[in-house]
This record gives structure tokens, sequence and C-alpha cells, in this order.
């Protein structure tokens, strides 16, 4: 149990529509981070969000954006989504950067 | 882009036999992280080794580090049927930088 928990756990979309996804971080942790999971890979960074603010971004398109809250909770959205979307995001916190992280069981998104 | 690298890809072996696998990375690291994930969910931090130590031990897990070489080790001793997942090292570099995965080595334990 890491104590971040992700919604939903599986999401089936249609190309072209757009997504949210959503994480609930520890408390106390101001540092969270997403990523995106494609079958037989290992996690790839999308961005990352530190006090609310963006503090670092993967090789990802503007239409992958986020918002992190004051709560610890924090959102990923996907405009425009495409079939290659499909993977598992998972949500990362940490207390501070770099340190050991804790992972969400993530959403499975498929987009057909 | 991927930082780390693990080898081998994918690793089967007895229950009670030690499975060793490696993590190669190509930049100057703060420390080196190992996950663990089972069957395509969340990943479970292992163990966290700085730049500056060379050997870290957690019950049956073993992480070396050689900075030098840039690699690394896991080394799980006395396997289990449970220990049969995905294993990825994660790099942390200096500054604001993320964690950075490997492509993973999927280990299965055959009781």
């Amino acid at each position: 149990e890491t104590g971040v928990t992700q919604s939903p756990t599986h999401l089936i979309k249609t190309r072209g529509q757009q997504v949210t996804l959503r994480c609930s971080s520890q408390s106390g942790h101001n540092t969270v981070s997403w990523y995106q999971q494609a079958l037989g890979q290992g996690p790839q960074f999308i961005f990352q969000y530190y006090r609310e603010e963006e503090n670092g971004r993967g090789n990802f398109p503007p239409r992958f954006s986020g918002l992190q809250f004051p709560n610890y909770s924090s959102e990923l959205n996907v405009n425009a989504l495409e079939l290659d979307d499909s993977a598992l995001y998972l949500c990362a916190s940490s207390p501070t950067k770099g340190a050991e992280a804790f992972f969400g069981q993530g959403t499975r998104l498929t987009v057909v | 882009s991927q930082q780390g690298e693990e080898d081998p890809q994918a690793l089967s072996i007895q229950e009670g036999e030690n499975a060793t696998m490696n993590c190669s990375y190509k930049t100057s690291i703060n420390n080196l992280q190992w996950y663990r994930q089972n069957s395509g969910r969340g990943l479970v931090h292992l163990i966290l080794i700085r730049s500056n130590e060379r050997e870290k031990h957690s019950g049956r897990l073993r992480v070396t580090l050689d900075t030098s070489k840039k690699s690394s080790s896991l080394l799980i001793t006395a396997s289990r049927a449970a220990d049969t997942a995905s294993y990825f090292c994660a790099t942390a570099a200096w500054g604001n930088t993320p964690l950075v995965f490997g492509k993973g080595t999927r280990l299965s334990v055959i009781a």
C-alpha cells in the first residue's frame, strides 16, 4: 500500500476524444510525476509538478497537460486521443525531487 | 528516452536459486533505484542506492553500484514464486530531473 490512489483503473476512449486521469498523492508529498508505460516497456516520463507548478517535461506533445492541486491531488489530461496513447498511466509522488517515488496502481487507457 | 538498460530482458529460474539482474546507465546520477512491477500494475520501490554508496542490503535483496562503470546489479537470494515480476532500475540525476527508467527484466521463478 503506497498511499497513492489513481482513478479510474480502466478506461476505454475513442480516437479524438479527451480524457482526464486522476491521482491522489500522499499527504506532504510536494512532487508528483506522471509516466506512460506501453506494453513491454519501461515507464516514460511525461511531466512533473512541484508545489502546483510544472517542474519538468518529457518528450510528449502539448496535448498532454496536467494540474496539481493544494490537496495533493493531480490530473493528467490528454486531448485528441490517438491509438498510440493506449498505455498504462502511472502517477508517482515523492517528498522531494529525485527521492524514492510512491506509485499508484495505474490507469489502463485503451484508445479505439 | 531510456537512461537505464536492464540485462537480461528475461530470466527464468527455479525456486530457491539466486537471481541477478544488471542495469547500465549513461549519465552521472545522484542515486539509482530498483522497482518491482507485478502484472502491469503499479511499481513498488525496493531499494535506493546513492552515488557515494557501493553496496546496500534489504532482506533478500542486495544492490551494488559501480559509478565508474555506470552500472548496478540487483541480487535476489533464495528466490520464491512470489518474486515473479518485472524489475526496473531508475536513475535520478542531479537537480530537478525526474526518475528515468530502463525497459526492465522479466523474472519468472518456477516452483
